[in-house]
């Protein structure tokens, strides 16, 4: 049972560039998430999906599409990459069980543009 | 804009003492409120939730929640340097699947 695992685990792009992260969860949870955390800024969520084939924005979802493939396959696509864009990405899954629902975090993709 | 506050530390103890960790939030709505331990480097673990005003204890652990002073915190029982993280505190609005997350206090344990 390997949880939430994300690929890549470190990327450097150049301005401009595309490329998709990866993330998939084996805990057969209904909804999963994307975050960017920054150096003093904390945890912010970028997209949502609270479950297979409906997503919606969080709080920073400019620069950034996301797709759920699947139960278990969440990605998210940076279509022209920035340098505001250099952050830690987490993804993360929950099982929506109600008030006590808890979501779960993925490794993080280190995310580098130059 | 919901909001939630934690103290940036860091907040240093001696080994065995009692960490004490805090957390205040805007919105009234909040139903439930999660502390998560984020090792330097490493993704958010979730050491434990609470959504009932009072305390809940798990091993060392205790999450605090008073409502109608919208305060929630964690106390960390005979500290331990393994300990040392820095600690998040999320909280979720009612009919909601989204976590708002404070910016969280790094905790040292000092031996």
């Amino acid at each position: 049972n390997a949880g939430v695992t994300q690929t890549p685990k470190f990327q450097v792009l150049k301005t401009g560039q595309s490329m998709t992260l990866q993330c998939a969860q084996d805990m057969n949870h209904n909804s999963m998430y994307w975050y960017r955390q920054d150096p003093g800024m904390g945890l912010r969520l970028i997209y949502y999906s609270a479950s297979e084939g409906t997503t919606d924005k969080g709080e920073v979802p400019n620069g950034y599409n996301v797709s759920r493939l699947n139960k278990r396959e969440f990605s998210l696509r940076l279509e022209s990459a920035a340098p505001s864009q250099t952050s830690v990405y987490f993804c993360a899954s929950g099982s929506l069980a109600g008030i006590t629902d808890t979501q779960y975090f993925g490794p993080g993709t280190r995310l580098t543009v130059l | 804009q919901k909001e939630v506050e934690q103290n940036s530390g860091p907040l240093s103890v001696p080994e065995g003492a009692i960490a004490s960790l805090n957390c205040t939030y805007s919105d009234r709505g909040s139903q439930s409120f999660f502390w998560y331990r984020q090792y330097s480097g490493k993704s958010p673990e979730l050491i434990m939730f609470i959504y009932s005003n009072g305390d809940k204890e798990d091993g060392r652990f205790t999450a605090q929640l008073n409502k109608a002073s919208q305060y929630v915190s964690l106390l960390i029982r005979d500290s331990q340097p393994s300990d040392s993280a820095t600690y998040l505190c999320a909280v979720k609005g009612a009919g909601s699947y989204q976590l708002t997350f404070g910016k969280g206090t790094k905790l040292s344990v000092i031996p």
